[in-house]
């Protein structure tokens, strides 16, 4: 148990599907991300959230939309997802960003795949 | 651009030890991580390094050299349950981190 959950584990749908991810820490921290891993390929960071405040967003498509309504919740809501998109999506948290030795814990992902 | 190598996968025998090299270019320094993700699990952080040296924990170390941009992470007293594929990961001058593919660690009885 890292202190990160994430919802849910498992994710089917078609490419004209809106589903969202769901990710909660309950570790106190004030920092969250959203990775994607694709298999043998780095973590491609796709969004920071410092403070319910959105700090980075690496050109990520607007089919991926991010929303942090507090710093213990983030989601992830998807719209007419691509089959490249399959994936498995991590959520993170730290305690916050811009600082060196600033420890990243993980949820377990949600593995996505796009018909 | 910037770019973390660690080799793809590695095999080793249950009760020796393993070595896994990472080397980085990247733009600044903050830092050096090492994540173990095992199958369809979280990645959980093993260590962090910022200063030249080894770092020791337990069966597990890690070794930094800032100067020639290589890193590695040092198991000893291999167990199954080592089996895992191993992240590195730096942390650049905007604190973010830069992430190599993993190397997957397949250990034998």
């Amino acid at each position: 148990e890292t202190g990160v959950t994430q919802t849910p584990r498992h994710l089917v749908m078609g490419m004209t599907n809106k589903k969202s991810l769901k990710c909660e820490q309950h570790l106190g921290h004030n920092a969250m991300y959203w990775y994607k891993q694709s298999a043998k390929k780095p973590l491609e960071l796709m969004f920071v959230y410092n403070f319910k405040e959105q700090t980075e967003n690496n050109s990520v498509p607007s089919r991926f939309s991010p929303e942090c309504p507090n710093s213990s919740h983030l989601f992830l809501h998807l719209h007419t997802l691509q089959p490249e998109d399959s994936a498995l999506y991590l959520c993170a948290s730290s305690q916050g960003t811009g600082t060196g030795g600033n420890i990243q814990y993980f949820g377990a992902g949600t593995r996505l795949s796009v018909l | 651009g910037q770019n973390i190598d660690q080799p793809t996968e590695m095999t080793a025998t249950e009760g020796a030890i393993v070595q896994i090299n990472c080397t980085y270019q990247t733009s600044g320094f903050n830092g050096l991580f090492w994540y173990q993700q095992h199958a369809g699990e979280a990645p959980t952080f093993l260590s962090y390094n910022v200063l030249d040296g080894l770092e020791e924990k337990g069966r597990f170390s890690s070794f930094l050299s800032r100067s020639k941009g290589y890193s590695y992470l040092l198991l000893k007293e291999l167990q199954m349950k080592d089996s895992a594929s191993y992240l590195c990961a730096v942390m650049d001058s905007n604190y973010q981190l830069i992430w190599g593919a993993g190397t997957k660690l397949i250990i034998k009885p």
